[in-house]
């Protein structure tokens, strides 16, 4: 079956700190890969998503950006935090056959900037 | 662009009754999906039912059940039997072939015991 890892569960970091936030999923080949991000009681956006290694596709402009430097790992980052990137950091995938079907999450990361 | 609305910020129901949750959505597309997924304290996004667009027959999984009216661009989500471990945040969800997830902004429920 598969499953989808997050790293770390929690982070507190300072403004203006680097951030490197790893998704790796098992048991899948060729997924698509997505990062979201969920402010405290509001509902999911959608930053990042991916069909193939290499490949990145952006939706919200920011200081974050995300890499897949393997099949099934997707990781986000930034050079230097901002207060406003706090927050509940999801990543999620989806068979990478259709077309983007069912999505699946994993149990997401919560970041704290201050 | 495709939206999605839940118009019920908060929902509350008794233990072992039934509640529904409303949500509609706006799309020119004939076949897509739709989605209830549900989002407990621990703040993990569950699947709980999925509904194919080009299917009349409404999906249901145990004690969940949903009520697609196409015409209407209407997706509720019916919970019978309604158990403690219901409480959650639940996100309506509509994916067009090809394309990204459209969230809407979610219910939360709470089940009084």
């Amino acid at each position: 079956s598969q499953t989808i890892h997050q790293w770390p569960a929690t982070l507190v970091q300072p403004v203006g700190s680097p951030l490197s936030l790893e998704c790796t999923v098992e048991g899948t080949s060729n997924p698509n890969l997505y990062w979201y991000r969920q402010a405290a009681g509001r509902g999911l956006q959608l930053l990042f998503y991916s069909v193939g290694i290499g490949q990145i596709s952006s939706e919200v402009p920011q200081n974050l950006s995300a890499s897949r430097p393997q099949d099934r790992q997707f990781i986000l980052s930034s050079k230097k935090l901002l207060l406003s990137d706090s927050g509940f950091y999801l990543c999620a995938w989806s068979p990478g056959t259709s077309g983007k079907e069912t999505q699946y999450f994993g149990p997401g990361t919560r970041l704290l900037v201050l | 662009a495709q939206t999605v609305t839940q118009s019920q910020p908060e929902m509350s129901v008794q233990e072992a009754e039934t509640v529904t949750l409303s949500c509609t959505y706006d799309t020119s597309e004939s076949d897509y999906y739709l989605f209830w997924y549900k989002q407990p304290p621990s703040r993990q996004m569950i699947l709980v039912i999925r509904q194919e667009a080009y299917k009349q027959q409404n999906a249901t999984e145990n004690r969940f059940s949903v009520n697609f009216q196409k015409a209407a661009k209407s997706f509720s989500l019916k919970i019978s039997d309604s158990q403690l471990g219901d409480a959650a945040m639940y996100f309506c969800a509509y994916l067009n072939y090809g394309q990204n997830f459209v969230f809407g902004p979610g219910t939360r429920l709470s089940v009084l015991p």
